[in-house]
């Protein structure tokens, strides 16, 4: 079946430790992203990426840092920079195109720093 | 970027049609109006889009005012299973950056 995974679906780390959050799809999707959200909030874009070896700050990507080294993951590292990494991190992916298309989103990981 | 607004809430009878309102008024030409609901600890889902035309699929109609400054999204009748998170979003089809708002929180009343 083809779709976008996110793993895991809990994580728990201790404060000052980097964590990678891994994103992978089998869409064929060219475009990806990040998005980071808290307790009855919208959305927020952190990073996203267009083509392989490219990608883009989002509007809150400090303290984050991404790859795009294969079409199918993007994977999103929150460092120790970051202040309040605690929250919900959803990776959706799209096909790049003018036509436009829809975005398909992860179920989410759900990150807790204690 | 073009921004959207949206009530943060509204309410409906289950059974009943829902009118979720949306305000673009900076959109520009090349803009597409897309909507996402997102059910609670999920990640959102594509409802529907347009760019100047009234739009119908399985889930829902979107009306797209003529001078396309708003739009509203309508479920022709509300089930519990509808009760969500609805984003309304502008896409510039230049550039692949997807940002999300608020969004307006549904509830259905039994």
């Amino acid at each position: 079946d083809g779709g976008i995974t996110q793993s895991p679906k809990y994580l728990f780390r201790k404060e000052g430790q980097n964590v990678t959050l891994s994103c992978e799809q089998n869409l064929n999707h060219d475009a990806m992203y990040w998005y980071r959200q808290d307790p009855g909030q919208g959305l927020r874009l952190i990073y996203y990426s267009q083509i392989v070896n490219d990608f883009q700050k989002g509007d809150i990507a400090e303290g984050y840092s991404v790859s795009r080294e294969k079409k199918e993951s993007f994977p999103l590292t929150v460092t120790s920079a970051q202040k309040n990494p605690t929250a919900f991190y959803l990776c959706a992916s799209s096909l790049y195109s003018k036509l436009y298309t829809e975005a398909f989103f992860g179920q989410g990981t759900r990150l807790t720093v204690v | 970027d073009a921004k959207t607004t949206q009530p943060n809430s509204m309410e409906s009878n289950e059974e009943e049609p829902v009118h979720l309102p949306c305000n673009h008024s900076t959109i520009s030409g090349t803009d597409y109006i897309h909507w996402y609901r997102q059910l609670p600890s999920q990640g959102p889902e594509y409802v529907i889009h347009g760019l100047t035309s009234n739009v119908n699929n399985r889930m829902a109609s979107l009306a797209i005012a003529e001078d396309r400054k708003s739009s509203t999204l309508i479920l022709h009748r509300a089930t519990l299973r509808d009760a969500a998170v609805y984003y309304c979003i502008l896409r510039d089809s230049g550039n692949e950056k997807l940002t999300f708002g608020t969004g307006t929180r549904l509830t259905i009343i039994p």
